[in-house]
């Protein structure tokens, strides 16, 4: 089955710096689809972004980067220059293709408080 | 245009009673889902409908029942409610796809405590 471990409960860090929030998974597919949403304070769940198994390649969005490597079975994402509007809980989720209907499994999520 | 919306936000009621929560997306996604977030921040996957056809069921205690009366439409019932159902309860869409992993767009979710 598969499994996604956010091993940080909790980061905090100063506005400005630079943060990384960790994301291991397992699973015994060949394909399949490794997520992050995000979670602010009102609630919602964010979409930030889908990587497949087989583009290894990392993304970079704005301040947002996504480092996703298969030998370690990890999908890191970094947050440069952090603000204060980052501050959320950020869930890694990986989903298995079953053909359209695949639930995602969620890490337990990774709370950032970015201070001002 | 809100894309899934979810109905009510908030639903207070008794241990034991009968609840629904109603889902609606206007995306023309094929596929609908139903999260269940604890009191932890903690998603899990409850229930997914592909074209009316219940596709995954975890293990969820038969008091919750999903009805989908059409693709737009996926409700959640709720029998005989217990303290532990207390949880915020997220509705999801996708196009679904073949080949799976579509990005999820997520409803604002419905806040249930039970009393």
């Amino acid at each position: 089955a598969q499994k996604v471990t956010q091993a940080q409960t909790e980061i905090s860090v100063v506005e400005k710096e630079d943060v990384t929030l960790d994301c291991v998974y397992e699973t015994r597919d060949t394909t399949y689809y490794l997520f992050w949403y995000k979670q602010p304070p009102s609630g919602e769940l964010v979409f930030l972004i889908r990587r497949n198994s087989f583009d290894e390649q990392n993304e970079i969005s704005g301040r947002y980067s996504w480092n996703f490597q298969k030998s370690t079975s990890s999908f890191n994402f970094t947050i440069t220059a952090s603000q204060v509007v980052d501050s959320a809980v950020y869930f890694c989720a990986l989903s298995e293709d079953r053909g359209g209907a695949d639930g995602l499994t969620f890490g337990k999520g990774t709370h950032l408080i970015i201070q001002p | 245009d809100t894309a899934v919306s979810q109905t009510p936000k908030y639903l207070v009621t008794q241990m034991g009673n009968d609840k629904s929560i109603k889902c609606e997306q206007n995306l023309g996604h094929d596929t609908m889902y139903w999260y269940k977030q604890d009191s932890k921040k903690f998603l899990k996957i409850m229930f997914s409908y592909n074209n009316k056809e219940l596709i995954i069921n975890e293990t969820v205690p038969n008091r919750f029942s999903p009805k989908s009366p059409d693709k737009a439409h996926l409700n959640l019932h709720i029998n005989s409610l217990e303290l532990g159902d207390s949880a915020v309860y997220f509705c999801a869409s996708s196009p679904g796809v073949a080949g799976g992993g579509d990005e999820q767009f997520f409803g604002p979710g419905t806040r249930l405590t039970v009393l």
